[in-house]
């Protein structure tokens, strides 16, 4: 079974400090994983996604992720935080067996101070 | 319109009442998805639909019953609701069956639920 954990529910920088998004997966094959961000009272909106190929995936609004199978992590960075990057972020991993569906982790809510 | 779209945004209903959440995707996908996300609680998921059969139904209360009539539309019929069924309900759908993409899921704006 797959399973995901993000570290921190609650991340707080401030604005043009470094944004770090922690994201462990477990997976006993190969896994493609994927960062959603939700901004209040809104859908998830895909940030950036690997499913093969470079390790390091760029996504929307500058933030980008790279996936270490050694470390089973997927970790989410932009280098300067702004104000409207404060939101809800997820992982997810599925792959492409069996049932494909995508398994979240519990979220980790990103705060931007001024 | 494009992406995944759902309607109404907000609904309150008492427990006696029946409504129902529609969703639709434009993106020519196959399978669609509803969700539930309450508040403190991580996303979850509650019935999946391939090619319009019902393929998962994560031990979802029968109060809640779904129907897709073609791969473009999902429904969500509520009854008999409690207060404790108030969340979001999000709608997703993706191309199933397409290998190396990972099941990229696409997600609708969300139903806003409110059980008095």
């Amino acid at each position: 079974a797959q399973s995901v954990t993000q570290l921190g529910s609650h991340v707080s920088v401030s604005e043009g400090a470094l944004v770090l998004l922690r994201c462990n997966y477990s997976s006993s094959v190969p896994p493609y994983l994927f960062w959603y961000v939700q901004y209040p009272n809104q859908g998830l909106q895909l940030l950036l996604k690997y499913t093969t190929g470079a390790t390091l995936v760029k996504g929307i609004n500058g933030f980008e992720a790279e996936f270490k199978k050694s470390e089973t992590s997927f970790h989410l960075t932009k280098p300067s935080a702004h104000m409207s990057d404060a939101a809800e972020y997820f992982c997810a991993v599925s792959d492409d067996t069996g049932r494909r569906a995508l398994t979240f982790g519990s979220g980790t809510r990103l705060q931007v101070q001024p | 319109e494009t992406g995944v779209t759902q309607t109404p945004r907000h609904l309150v209903m008492g427990m006696t009442n029946k409504k129902s959440l529609k969703c639709e995707q434009h993106l020519g996908h196959n399978a669609m998805y509803w969700y539930k996300q309450s508040a403190k609680k991580p996303l979850e998921l509650m019935f999946v639909y391939n090619f319009k059969e019902q393929t998962e139904n994560n031990s979802v209360p029968s109060r809640f019953s779904p129907e897709c009539p073609n791969s473009s539309h999902l429904f969500l019929h509520l009854h008999t609701l409690q207060p404790e069924d108030s969340a979001l309900y999000l709608c997703a759908s993706s191309q199933a069956g397409a290998s190396g993409v990972g099941n990229t899921q696409y997600f609708g704006p969300g139903t806003r639920l409110t059980v008095l």
